[in-house]
């Protein structure tokens, strides 16, 4: 019973290196989400997907790319890294999006030097 | 646009003791209500929701929630503390589409729960 699974767990970029990060989910969720976590601001949300092939901005967008081309993979993607992307990175799906229980993976701690 | 504010970054408490910690929201429409919980070096896990049905919520480990829409709260207690109640816990509010906004959850900043034996 994985629930949602993100890869890699820790990684150490150079600025300006591109990397993907993926979220797996086998809960046959339509809803999934991206977010990031820095201490002291809460949880904001990057970007998000309603269902396999759609993807839409969150709060936070700007540096990041997205796509759900299977509805069980959300994929975050960093074309060129910033000592600002530091952070610690989050995925969550749900089954619909507002009043159902969002469900987040373990996370990917990120630095960038 | 919707918004949470949770009073205390920081909150210390005896063991045995009462759990409160605080949460205000703002909401254009009536809001979806949460609280998370995030031990160290772990993803959110839910303690409990509202959806507006009854407004008193209970959730995991004896935790309970009431909401006030007159307050605009959803404060969050526990009768009495153990020492594994000690964590970083989240409020969050989501109007879903009708808000207009991102069909997402939108936290607070979150709230340390310190266990003093």
């Amino acid at each position: 019973n994985a629930g949602v699974t993100q890869t890699p767990k820790f990684r150490v970029l150079k600025t300006g290196q591109s990397m993907t990060l993926l979220c797996a989910q086998d809960m046959n969720h339509e809803y999934m989400y991206w977010y990031r976590q820095d201490p002291g601001m809460g949880l904001r949300l990057i970007h998000y997907s309603v269902g396999e092939g759609t993807t839409a901005k969150g709060e936070v967008p700007d540096g990041y790319n997205v796509s759900r081309l299977k509805k069980q993979n959300f994929l975050l993607g960093l074309e060129s890294a910033a000592p600002s992307q530091t952070s610690v990175y989050f995925c969550a799906s749900s089954l619909r999006g507002g009043g159902t229980e969002a469900f987040f993976g373990q996370g990917t701690r990120l630095t960038v030097v | 646009a919707q918004s949470v504010t949770q009073l205390g970054s920081h909150v210390s408490v005896s063991e045995g003791a009462l759990v409160l910690l605080r949460c205000n929201y703002s909401s254009s429409v009536p809001p979806y209500l949460f609280w998370y919980v995030q031990y160290p070096n772990q993803g959110l896990q839910l303690l409990l929701k509202y959806t507006s049905a009854a407004t008193l919520v209970k959730g995991i480990n004896g935790f309970e929630a009431e909401f006030k829409k007159s307050e605009t709260s959803f404060h969050l207690t526990k009768p009495s503390a153990h020492m594994s109640d000690a964590a970083e816990y989240f409020c969050a509010v989501s109007e879903g589409t009708s808000g207009g906004g991102a069909d997402g959850l939108t936290f607070g900043k979150g709230t340390h729960l310190i266990i003093q034996p």
